[in-house]
């Protein structure tokens, strides 16, 4: 079946570090992948998606490349600020699919 | 803000008694979707409902049940509580049943406590 494996997390970086959490998947198929950010106290929101092999996704600075041969999806950012501590949900979803299937989440904290 | 809205906001109640969830999608969403989120299981996926039917069912308990009415808001109704079925649960919503593939837009969620 579908499955989302994601790095431990929990993650602390200072200000200004670059960041990777890693993300690979079991899916039959090409499904499309999706980073999802949880911001505490609040819901599930789309950070960025990508529907096809060598596709890239961008938003707000994290970029996530579609690699098929390697099944993975990871999600980086160049030099991450305080305001981007959050949890992180990786996710698939198959066309024709009804639902998500998403990762355990990687938690982040990033320090002054 | 996703535009998909959720009440309440929190909700506490004992175990064996009965509670209800309501969702209300995007304008114009057609499909709306039901996740539980706790410590121990992670995000799950309940079920889905596409233009008030029934489109796919996941991890939900028979002592669950769902439905969308004919204005597309939906209610997730859980009973018999258990300790256990205190979690986070999410709504989300799509334009479109599957065929996508759609962004889901989330609700910010119940927070469910049994006591």
């Amino acid at each position: 079946g579908d499955s989302v494996t994601q790095m431990e997390g929990p993650v602390t970086l200072s200000e200004e570090a670059f960041l990777t959490i890693n993300c690979t998947y079991t899916a039959t198929g090409y499904p499309s992948l999706f980073w999802y950010v949880q911001y505490p106290g609040e819901g599930l929101q789309l950070l960025l998606k990508a529907t096809k092999a060598d596709d890239k996704g961008s938003n707000k600075g994290f970029e996530a490349t579609y690699r098929k041969e390697t099944t993975s999806f990871h999600l980086e950012k160049g030099s991450v600020q305080v305001s981007d501590s959050a949890v992180y949900f990786c996710a698939l979803l198959h066309a024709g699919a009804n639902n998500l299937f998403f990762g355990t989440g990687t938690r982040l904290t990033v320090i002054p | 803000d996703s535009g998909v809205t959720q009440t309440p906001k929190h909700l506490i109640t004992a175990t064996g008694q009965r509670v209800t969830l309501r969702c209300s999608p995007r304008s114009g969403d057609l499909s709306v979707y039901w996740y539980q989120q706790s410590l121990d299981q992670g995000l799950q996926f309940l079920i889905q409902y596409y233009n008030g039917e029934e489109r796919a069912k996941g991890n939900i308990l028979e002592r669950f049940s769902a439905q969308q009415f004919p204005d597309l808001h939906s209610e997730l109704n859980l009973s018999s509580l258990e300790l256990g079925d205190s979690a986070l649960y999410f709504c989300a919503s799509s334009p479109r049943g599957a065929g996508g593939p759609y962004e889901q837009y989330f609700g910010p969620g119940t927070r469910l406590t049994v006591t």
